[in-house]
């Protein structure tokens, strides 16, 4: 079963400063990888996905992730962090061949320093 | 466009007691799926029904069960309610096979 890990529970970044968050997947193929956000009593809303092709995605708000096959990583990364950025982050993927099942990583909560 | 509209936002219940959430895809969506979200276990996959046929099962117990209806809505049902079950209870929907998912805003169960 393909899984996905967030190492990191907790980042801190001051206002301005760009961010990068980490994920790592486990998946023999090419795996197909989500990057959501949720505020605090929220739901998940999407920021970028990755299918195939081109292995740098482009997100809303200002987002970018990079797929990396040879260190099975998907990072997300901003240049210029934002107070209203502060959230919770969820890598996620599809697990195997069961559609729409998705495994979460265990989320980064991202706060912001002004 | 609506998107995903979950109903209630919140509810509380008793320990014993069951519960139906319920979920009102996206038009066109025929894909629902259902995540509990803890502190503890994070965002556990319930199920997914497509076209009203229940397509993939996460590893809950069987108090936990969904129905999908023609027009695509959806409901969940949690029979006797443990203190454990107290959850953020979220849906999804996404229009066919390994299409991005759309999520609501959840209900927040809290089983006292």
């Amino acid at each position: 079963a393909q899984s996905v890990t967030q190492p990191d529970i907790h980042i801190t970044v001051s206002e301005g400063a760009s961010l990068e968050l980490r994920c790592n997947y486990s998946y023999g193929a090419t795996p197909y990888l989500f990057w959501y956000v949720q505020s605090p009593g929220q739901g998940l809303q999407l920021l970028l996905k990755y299918f195939s092709g081109d292995t740098l995605v482009q997100g809303i708000k200002g987002f970018e992730a990079e797929f990396k096959r040879s260190q099975s990583s998907f990072n997300l990364r901003k240049p210029s962090v934002h107070w209203s950025d502060a959230a919770e982050y969820f890598c996620a993927a599809p697990q195997g061949n069961a559609g729409n099942m998705l495994t979460f990583g265990g989320g980064t909560r991202l706060m912001v320093k002004p | 466009k609506a998107g995903v509209t979950q109903t209630p936002r919140y509810l509380i219940k008793t320990r014993g007691q069951q519960v139906t959430l319920s979920c009102s895809p996206i038009s066109g969506h025929r894909s629902v799926s259902w995540y509990q979200q803890t502190p503890g276990q994070g965002l556990q996959f319930l199920f997914e029904y497509f076209s009203e046929t229940q397509r993939n099962k996460g590893n809950f117990p069987g108090r936990f069960s969904g129905r999908q209806f023609s027009n695509s809505r959806s409901e969940m049902n949690v029979s006797t309610l443990e203190l454990g079950d107290s959850a953020l209870y979220l849906c999804a929907s996404s229009l066919g096979w390994l299409t991005e998912a759309f999520f609501g805003q959840g209900t927040r169960l809290t089983v006292v």
